[in-house]
């Protein structure tokens, strides 16, 4: 049973399109997060969700919208796509971290080309 | 500015000695701090972490190392096995919404 789910996998489009990366977890955790990783292998958080709210909105611009339905789904939609868009998305989950917390579960990421 | 650095984009490890892998960080108000690893096409794992209030912390073969002072964080993976060659990436908590600032990451090769 695969814990962080991403879908799809790769995504290939064009220029100002718009798309949709879709992200489900079963591992009841509260809080849901978006990461970038660019060409130079950063991983940079763009959003997260806490129970369907969100608490943290880095400096994104805004084509990109998170859609948090319930806490256990976090969608990334991304209008009018550019070339610096094309990145490897991450989403993950996790509860607050404890002394013996183990930090965010990742899903296996989507690697966006915008050609 | 990066906050945190991982200044060893690289390194080379024989089969069964130690490897050291490192981390840097420039806010004193990071609490919880962390080590993943990461294959190719799948998504980081979380391996051990640290809470800002101890100074070390041991798992099997993975031990992690906290300086405050020094505002230093390093991993000790001994024996290293082939099976231990990945990219490793330091991770360290900043404020109450448990967000994670990670490093470029340390690409490990164990050879045997």
């Amino acid at each position: 049973d695969t814990a962080v789910s991403q879908t799809p996998k790769y995504l290939v489009t064009q220029m100002g399109n718009d798309k949709s990366i879709k992200c489900e977890q079963n591992l009841g955790h509260d809080t849901m997060y978006w990461y970038k990783q660019d060409s130079k292998k950063f991983l940079k958080i763009m959003f997260s969700y806490n129970n369907k709210e969100l608490i943290i909105n880095e400096t994104v611009p805004n084509r990109f919208s998170p859609k948090s339905p319930d806490k256990a789904h976090l969608n990334l939609h991304i209008n009018s796509l550019e070339l610096g868009d094309s990145a490897v998305y991450f989403c993950a989950s996790s509860q607050l971290l404890t002394d013996q917390n183990y930090g965010y579960t990742f899903g296996s990421g989507t690697r966006l080309t915008v050609v | 500015d990066q906050q945190v650095k991982q200044n060893s984009p690289s390194l080379s490890v024989q089969e069964g000695r130690i490897s050291i892998l490192n981390c840097d960080y420039t806010n004193s108000m990071f609490d919880y701090f962390l080590w993943y690893k990461k294959y190719p096409a799948e998504g980081p794992t979380f391996l051990i972490s640290i809470s800002s209030i101890k100074d070390k912390n041991e798992d099997g073969r993975f031990t992690v190392f906290l300086n405050k002072s020094a505002k230093h964080l390093s991993l000790h993976i001994v024996p290293s096995q082939p099976g231990d060659s990945a990219v490793y990436f330091c991770a360290l908590r900043e404020g109450g919404y448990n967000k994670l600032i990670f490093g470029a990451g340390t690409r490990l090769a164990v050879h045997p």
